[in-house]
């Protein structure tokens, strides 16, 4: 079976500071991997995906993912916040291509919070 | 190009009473999945909906039922509504062909059992 465990439910960072939300996996297969955000009374957007290409993945609004096959880590990071970025993160990992029949297990989630 | 959509936004049920959701994809997408998501919890897998039929189910009861439509949409029901059944019901679409293709998610339904 797979699972995702977030570490730190909630995160806070200063404005300008790094951003790093951790994400550990766990699967009997090559997973594939995907961070989402979601911001408040919304839907979920895909930040990136990991699918076994290059092991860093690069994403949209600045985060990138590096996929730790030795550390089953897919940890999110991005060098400067910015208020912006304050939502809820979650990690999912999927053990098929989606659209092949797999389902996304996801993690509990991290609200991430930016102070000025 | 409209993203995927669902409808309505909210919704205030009883216990007992029966609930239909709709998802339309985003266009040219033929695949739908469902999922909800409680309060403070990420997303727990529902059922997934490929060529009008159920092709995958995650640990939900047979209260939950789908359908999907020759067009693509799709529609969630859930039957005897219990409390615990209040959350946010996200739709997702994707299509079969284009391989490791990223999933869209709709704005969801939230729903309110009381």
């Amino acid at each position: 079976a797979q699972s995702v465990t977030q570490l730190g439910s909630h995160v806070s960072v200063s404005e300008g500071a790094l951003v790093l939300l951790r994400c550990n996996y766990s699967s009997s297969v090559p997973p594939y991997l995907f961070w989402y955000v979601q911001y408040p009374n919304q839907g979920l957007q895909l930040l990136l995906k990991y699918t076994s290409a290059a092991t860093l993945v690069k994403g949209i609004n600045g985060f990138e993912a590096e996929f730790k096959k030795s550390e089953t880590s897919f940890h999110l990071t991005k060098p400067s916040a910015h208020m912006s970025d304050a939502a809820e993160y979650f990690c999912a990992v999927s053990d098929r291509i989606y659209n092949q029949g797999g389902k996304l297990i996801f993690g509990q989630g991290t609200e991430l919070s930016v102070k000025p | 190009d409209a993203g995927v959509t669902q409808s309505p936004t909210h919704l205030i049920k009883t216990r007992g009473q029966q609930v239909t959701l709709r998802c339309s994809p985003k266009s040219g997408h033929d695949t739908v999945s469902w999922y909800q998501q409680a309060l403070g919890q990420g997303p727990q897998f529902i059922f997934q909906y490929y060529e009008e039929e159920e092709r995958q189910r995650g640990n939900f009861p047979d209260r939950f039922s789908g359908h999907q439509f020759p067009n693509y949409s799709s529609e969630l029901n859930v039957n005897a509504l219990l409390l615990g059944d209040s959350a946010l019901y996200l739709c997702a679409s994707s299509l079969l062909t284009s391989g490791a293709v990223s999933v869209y998610f709709g704005p969801g339904t939230r729903l309110l059992v009381l």
